[in-house]
């Protein structure tokens, strides 16, 4: 296990169309997240899974946003009828949270969005 | 909610200088406290990982440090190199609104080293 894959790297849609995107954590991990980052910015926190359940989710994730962890493995997030502001590089981390509070971020390259 | 403040935005500095780089969050509150080196259109690098009961970590030419109390956090780079031209993050995990164990970053600072 290498890290965290994330597919694709980039992804070009027109908007309203739907896109999907993958992850694939550290097998070792139990948790995963996804962030979202615009230029300039640092990213921002979207939602996480412990297994294979979704705990959190942010204000940033519209009704147009869905995520999946089936089976606690890899996670998929949806974006539907895309928007202009959607641009953004999506980024994938997993952790292993033990007894003592989590043990460090291992982030994927992030798949590169853009809306025209 | 826990904001994470990054000082200075950029900087650009001669090869072989030493430099520091400055992390202030305002919820003292936190787990621990982890930077990052982002190159353009990449994810995110694990650099350090500071815990909250530590007070330093090194790995290399870097050094972090972390004064829990007083919520701050430099990042000292040895005898920079071009190849550390880069986007340095600094985030913590914990603190209020922060999303249970989610990270939140600071913008980073955007870092080059002149050859």
């Amino acid at each position: 296990d290498t890290g965290v894959s994330q597919d694709p790297r980039h992804k070009i849609t027109k908007r309203g169309q739907n896109v999907t995107f993958r992850c694939d954590p550290i097998s070792e991990h139990n948790r995963l997240y996804w962030y979202r980052q615009t230029l300039g910015q640092g990213p921002e926190f979207l939602t996480y899974f412990q297994n294979e359940a979704q705990l959190e989710k942010s204000r940033l994730l519209s009704d147009r946003f869905s995520a999946e962890r089936p089976k606690g493995s890899f996670s998929t997030l949806e974006i539907q009828r895309t928007e202009q502001g959607d641009s953004a590089m999506y980024l994938c981390a997993s952790s292993f949270l033990g007894p003592a509070a989590s043990y460090g971020y291992t982030f994927g390259s992030g798949t590169r969005l853009t809306v025209v | 909610k826990q904001e994470v403040t990054q000082i200075p935005a950029a900087l650009s500095v001669p090869e072989g200088e030493n430099l520091v780089l400055n992390c202030s969050f305002t919820d003292s509150a936190i787990y621990n406290l982890q930077w990052f080196r982002q190159d353009p259109g990449k994810g995110l690098t694990s650099l350090l990982l500071i815990q909250s009961s530590q007070r330093e970590q090194t790995s290399g030419r870097l050094n972090a440090s972390l004064d829990k109390s007083s919520g701050r956090s430099t990042l000292y780079i040895a005898a920079s190199q071009p190849g550390d031209s880069a986007t340095y993050l600094c985030a913590v995990v914990g603190g209020a609104g922060g999303g249970a164990d989610g990270l939140t970053f600071g913008k980073g600072t955007h870092l080059i080293i002149q050859p």
